[in-house]
């Protein structure tokens, strides 16, 4: 079975600083995909990035970029010039490459980052 | 752009009773999820319908089960309620083609009492 663990479970930083996420799983899959989801307090789930496996180039999304390292099985969230918008649970999942319809999102312990002002 | 749409969105219920959870998928997704998460929980699976059949089962108690009707919303039926099962419960969906990204609802905030 995979998992996923995040060993940090709170962080806290600055406005306008930069601060990196960890994230590490546990797989015998070679084709998978990765997720950062943001949980703001509204407790809703936004997607933030996604990663596939099978590319070496690390997604990107303005803000908000990944180092994926796939021998190591690690996967870690980078927020550039932070804001207090970004103060929420933030939860890495994993997904494996399954039958259609099959596929579902395994999630690590969650971190909860704080901005502060 | 649509999202995934629960109802309700906040339910208390006391114990022993039964709660019914309705879910409406994102327009031509044809897969769609159920996850609880519990107080200071990450979200974990119950169970996944692709076509109207069921495709996956995680972690979903025997008291509970679901369905896909034919214009694909989703029902998750929870009966004999206990205080443990008070929770939000995510209905997600996504397109069928394998890690395609899965889309949450808002959730919907059960309270048993």
């Amino acid at each position: 079975a995979q998992t996923v663990t995040q060993s940090q479970p709170e962080m806290s930083v600055q406005e306008a600083e930069t601060v990196t996420l960890s994230c590490t799983y546990d797989t015998s899959e070679n084709n998978y995909y990765l997720f950062w989801y943001k949980q703001p307090p509204s407790r809703q789930m936004i997607l933030v990035i996604r990663q596939e496996a099978y590319k070496q180039q690390n997604a990107t999304e303005n803000r908000f970029s990944v180092n994926f390292q796939k021998a190591a099985k690690s996967f870690s969230l980078k927020i550039s010039d932070s804001q207090l918008g970004d103060t929420a649970m933030y939860f890495c999942a994993f997904m494996k490459h399954v039958a259609q319809g099959a596929q579902k999102l395994v999630f690590g312990q969650g971190t909860r980052l704080t901005i502060n002002p | 752009a649509a999202g995934v749409i629960q109802s309700p969105r906040h339910l208390i219920k006391e114990k022993r009773e039964t709660a019914t959870l309705k879910c409406y998928p994102i327009p031509r997704h044809d897969t769609v999820y159920w996850y609880q998460q519990g107080p200071g929980q990450d979200p974990q699976f119950l169970i996944s319908f692709y076509e109207k059949m069921q495709s996956d089962k995680g972690s979903i108690p025997d008291r509970f089960s679901a369905q896909q009707f034919s214009d694909y919303h989703s029902e998750l039926n929870m009966s004999s309620l206990e205080l443990g099962d008070s929770a939000l419960y995510f209905c997600a969906s996504s397109p069928v083609q394998s890690g395609n990204t899965i889309y949450f609802g808002e959730g919907s905030w059960l309270t048993v009492v």
